[in-house]
């Protein structure tokens, strides 16, 4: 079945633009998290969704991020004035529901901020 | 904070066991220890997890030590395929607290 879909896979910016990543999880699934990666290390948490609501964004970076849920399905990352510090892989993963589900995800948006 | 510590780097040969360790010295009562890898380029998969007894599935087998503060991720028969980088992760599972924290992970090379 169709897994957990992130678009674009790679996005160019300029300094100070605004951008929006789009994660689609897998049908059904309630919660959907959003994680960054910067090269050579780990994914870091920035933020978990449990249907419409964000249940702890206690990773968003500063107020520059935001993230959306709205129909509790698809979600949007927003990142305005983009730094350059800010390239990395942007990964979304989604589960059934929270608690013990294990968590699948996507492919990844590299994000370069020029 | 990673809660883990994890060699950096470990190669095995094809065909044999990959005995992964990791460290959780300060892991509490509540937390379960999970196992994921990357293959390079591709998003994290779930391989496996415990909380206090050992488990198999049909990736991996999970040890954990009768203290908790440590285990080992086993891969009975490394195949080049498997060559990832591979997180040990503690995580909270309450309800609240369902971020994982990756760390740095041990980068697997299994050598033909």
């Amino acid at each position: 079945g169709a897994g957990v879909s992130q678009t674009p896979s790679n996005k160019v910016t300029e300094k100070g633009k605004y951008v929006e990543l789009r994660c689609d999880p897998i049908s059904g699934h309630t919660a959907l998290y959003w994680y960054r990666q910067s090269l050579g290390q780990g994914p870091e948490f920035l933020i978990y969704f449990q249907g419409t609501g964000a249940a702890d964004d206690s990773g968003l970076p500063n107020d520059r991020f935001f993230a959306v849920r709205p129909e509790g399905s698809v979600s949007t990352l927003k990142i305005q004035r983009t730094e350059r510090g800010d390239s990395a892989v942007y990964l979304c993963a989604s589960s059934l529901n929270s608690g013990t589900d294990e968590q699948f995800f996507g492919p990844g948006t590299r994000l370069t901020v020029l | 904070d990673a809660k883990t510590t994890q060699p950096t780097s470990m190669d095995c040969a094809e065909g044999r066991a990959a005995n992964l360790p990791c460290n959780h010295s300060t892991i509490s009562g509540n937390e379960y220890v999970y196992w994921y890898r990357q293959i390079h380029s591709q998003g994290p998969q779930y391989i496996i997890h415990g909380l206090k007894n050992n488990e198999t599935n049909e990736m991996a087998s999970l040890i954990i030590t009768e203290d908790r503060k440590s285990s080992t991720l086993i891969l009975p028969h490394a195949t080049l395929r498997d060559t990832a980088v591979y997180y040990c992760i503690v995580r909270v599972v309450d309800g609240t607290g369902n971020q994982f924290y990756f760390g740095t992970g041990t980068s697997l090379t299994v050598i033909p």
